[in-house]
């Protein structure tokens, strides 16, 4: 247990899906993030989230869209995926500078 | 952004043999991170390093930062199978703050008994 809680662990959708993942973290940190893990790359940094308010987009094709309404809960809203975007999709939070705390991931497979 | 290179990709050793593996960035860092992803799981935290020549022990890891604050390594004395996994260093995507981690490619410890 983490403290920080990603659903759905595994998804598997066709490239005109609407889908969305879910992060939620118990650690009462201020800052939430989206990473991309995948077999060729390391992990790449997708968002970042401070106080709800967004603070780095890393270049991320806008099929991908995050939503953060509070603190607690982040949101990764995805629409017309690629082939190349499946991969491990992992939510991390922390204090602001201090370590992240990555929840397990989920692992999306794009058809 | 930030980029840091990890070596090397991957080391087999024997179960009892010592493992190191090193990070190097271009520019001076502020801090540097270590994370361990065990197969099928999550990048777990480590350690963070922050001053320069920084020496930190944790039982049999030893994680080292640099005089100038461009490289770090992390060693493991006697290699155990519970080490298995891969061992990421990270570093700030920019300037301190609530600020997202680059990651190096990681480097895979592969321990044979």
């Amino acid at each position: 247990e983490t403290g920080v809680t990603q659903t759905p662990r595994h998804l598997v959708m066709g490239m005109t899906n609407k889908k969305s993942l879910k992060c939620e973290q118990h650690l009462g940190h201020n800052a939430m993030y989206w990473y991309k893990q995948s077999a060729k790359k390391p992990l790449e940094l997708m968002f970042v989230y401070n106080f709800k308010e967004q603070t780095e987009n890393n270049s991320v094709p806008s099929r991908f869209s995050p939503e953060c309404p509070n603190s607690s809960h982040l949101f990764l809203h995805l629409h017309t995926l690629q082939p190349e975007d499946s991969a491990l999709y992992l939510c991390a939070s922390s204090p602001e500078g201090g370590a992240q705390h990555f929840g397990d991931g989920t692992r999306l497979s794009i058809l | 952004g930030q980029q840091v290179m990890q070596i090397p990709q991957y080391q087999h050793v024997q179960e009892g043999e010592d493992f190191t593996t090193y990070c190097n960035s271009s520019t001076t860092l502020s801090n540097i991170q270590w994370y361990k992803q065990r197969p099928g799981g999550h990048p777990v935290f480590l350690i963070q390093l922050v001053k320069s020549g920084e020496v930190k022990k944790q039982k049999r890891l030893t994680f080292q930062f640099g005089e100038a604050k461009k490289n770090s390594s992390l060693h493991i004395t006697a290699t155990q199978t519970t080490d298995v996994g891969t061992y990421f260093c990270a570093v700030p995507d920019s300037g301190g703050g609530a600020d997202g981690l680059t990651f190096g490619k990681g480097t895979h410890l592969i321990i044979q008994p």
